[in-house]
């Protein structure tokens, strides 16, 4: 099947402890974004990249890390530095084409530190 | 990208037409009006987009004004499945295709039995 896997599901840690939450497609996507949702509210962008070796900055990119080494992966990494990361966390991807831009999304890492 | 406004909650009843309706009063031309949806913890679910012309598929139709400042996603028989927060989104496309998406607060639409 095609799609975007993100694993695991649920993620405990601990305060202080970098965290790295994975996100694979399998569509040969190009473009790939990492969004946070906090409760009652809408997705926020935090990093995204538009092809291997790239990415950028989105608004919320404090805090986080990502890299791009392969076209399929996308992992991103919560530190230390962020404030408040429990949070759930939505991986997508898109083709990256002209007049395309429909977003694939995985299905989501809910992370709790405590 | 131009602000979207969107009532925060609707009911619909089972095998009804839900309409859901947003303004997007500041589009601009070359931007296009998408809209996805997210049940309950999941990720969100691409459902259309359109510039100016009416659009369907085979889960929606969008109706966009002639002025394009507002339109209506319509599920032309709502299940319980489509109980689910819908997202009106005003963006525009760049050559790339990869362009981010920013999504508001939603309307949640909650299909009545």
């Amino acid at each position: 099947d095609g799609g975007i896997t993100q694993s695991p599901k649920y993620l405990f840690r601990k305060e202080g402890q970098n965290v790295t939450l994975s996100c694979e497609q399998n569509l040969n996507h190009d473009a790939m974004y990492w969004y946070r949702q906090d409760p009652g509210q809408g997705l926020r962008l935090i990093y995204y990249s538009q092809i291997v070796n790239d990415f950028q900055k989105g608004d919320i990119a404090e805090g986080y890390s990502v890299s791009r080494e392969k076209k399929e992966s996308f992992p991103l990494t919560v530190t230390s530095a962020q404030k408040n990361p429990t949070a759930f966390y939505l991986c997508a991807s898109s083709i990256g084409m002209q007049g395309r831009n429909e977003q694939f999304f995985g299905p989501g890492t809910r992370l709790t530190v405590l | 990208d131009a602000k979207t406004t969107q009532p925060p909650s609707m009911d619909c009843a089972e095998g009804r037409a839900a309409n859901l309706p947003c303004n997007h009063s500041t589009i601009s031309g070359n931007e296009y009006v998408y809209w996805y949806r997210q049940i309950h913890s999941q990720g969100p679910q691409y459902i259309i987009h359109g510039l100016k012309n009416n659009e369907t598929n085979e889960m929606a139709s969008l109706i966009i004004t002639e002025d394009r400042k507002s339109s209506t996603l319509i599920l032309p028989h709502a299940t319980l499945r489509d109980t689910a927060v819908y997202y009106c989104i005003v963006r525009a496309l760049s050559n790339f295709g990869n362009e981010k998406l920013t999504f508001g607060t939603g309307t949640r639409l909650t299909i009545i039995p």
